[in-house]
């Protein structure tokens, strides 16, 4: 077994501030992924990773930008906070890009 | 383009019984694979089952099964003696099979509450 790890749970910040998500995972998966879940829906996919250095985007990277330092780690960067803005955003990752995707706790982000 | 669909928003169930949980998808692949997740009151999203598209074979783990109606592009989830505990959101998730299916396409969630 092994386990995703987001920091940090709770994220405020300020319209128009630069905002970095964390996620590590330990299942020494090769593809990771960021989704975004706002109140009421499903997840929508940001951005993912079929290895480290490789980034690819999803129907919702519009401001947003990712790093895939190593393997373990996938990072997401809100380039400009939204004011009123408040979603969950959920890490995952899989074996390779075909199998089952595996959640992290999730980031909850409120922009002031 | 890809769709999941789950129409129904709500579900109330009594404890030990049965509820089953509709999703209908778009796809233009032949090659696809069907998931179901679980989101708990704390936000904790968890892995349930899944059905790959060429599998004629109902998948079951556990207490979850599912029903798989190819013609249909329907995929249900079946729980059966149903607990407390699986008072939760559930998402139905489809990913295309050929090199661009990488994203998981979701369903807007059916909230099931299950009372004693």
């Amino acid at each position: 077994g092994g386990i995703i790890t987001q920091t940090p749970k709770f994220l405020i910040g300020q319209e128009g501030q630069k905002l970095t998500l964390k996620c590590q995972q330990n299942f020494n998966h090769d593809t990771m992924y960021w989704y975004r879940q706002d109140s009421g829906k499903g997840l929508r996919l940001i951005y993912y990773s079929i290895t480290e250095n490789d980034l690819q985007k999803g129907d919702l990277s519009e401001g947003y930008d990712a790093s895939r330092e190593k393997k373990s780690s996938f990072s997401l960067t809100v380039t400009s906070a939204q004011k009123n803005e408040m979603a969950v955003f959920l890490c995952a990752s899989s074996i390779n890009n075909q199998d089952t995707q595996y959640f992290g706790p999730g980031t909850r982000l409120l922009v002031l | 383009a890809q769709k999941v669909t789950q129409t129904q928003t709500s579900i109330s169930v009594v404890e030990k019984t049965t509820v089953t949980m509709d999703c209908v998808y778009e796809t233009r692949d032949s090659s696809y694979f069907l998931f179901w997740y679980k989101q708990t009151a704390s936000g904790e999203i968890v892995f349930l089952i899944r059905q790959d598209s060429y599998k004629k074979e109902n998948a079951t783990v556990g207490h979850y099964s599912l029903n798989f109606q190819k013609p249909k592009s329907s995929i249900g989830l079946i729980i059966t003696a149903t607990q407390i505990e699986d008072s939760a959101v559930y998402f139905c998730a489809m990913r295309e099979g050929d090199q661009g299916g990488r994203a998981l396409i979701f369903g807007t969630g059916t909230t099931v509450s299950v009372s004693p």
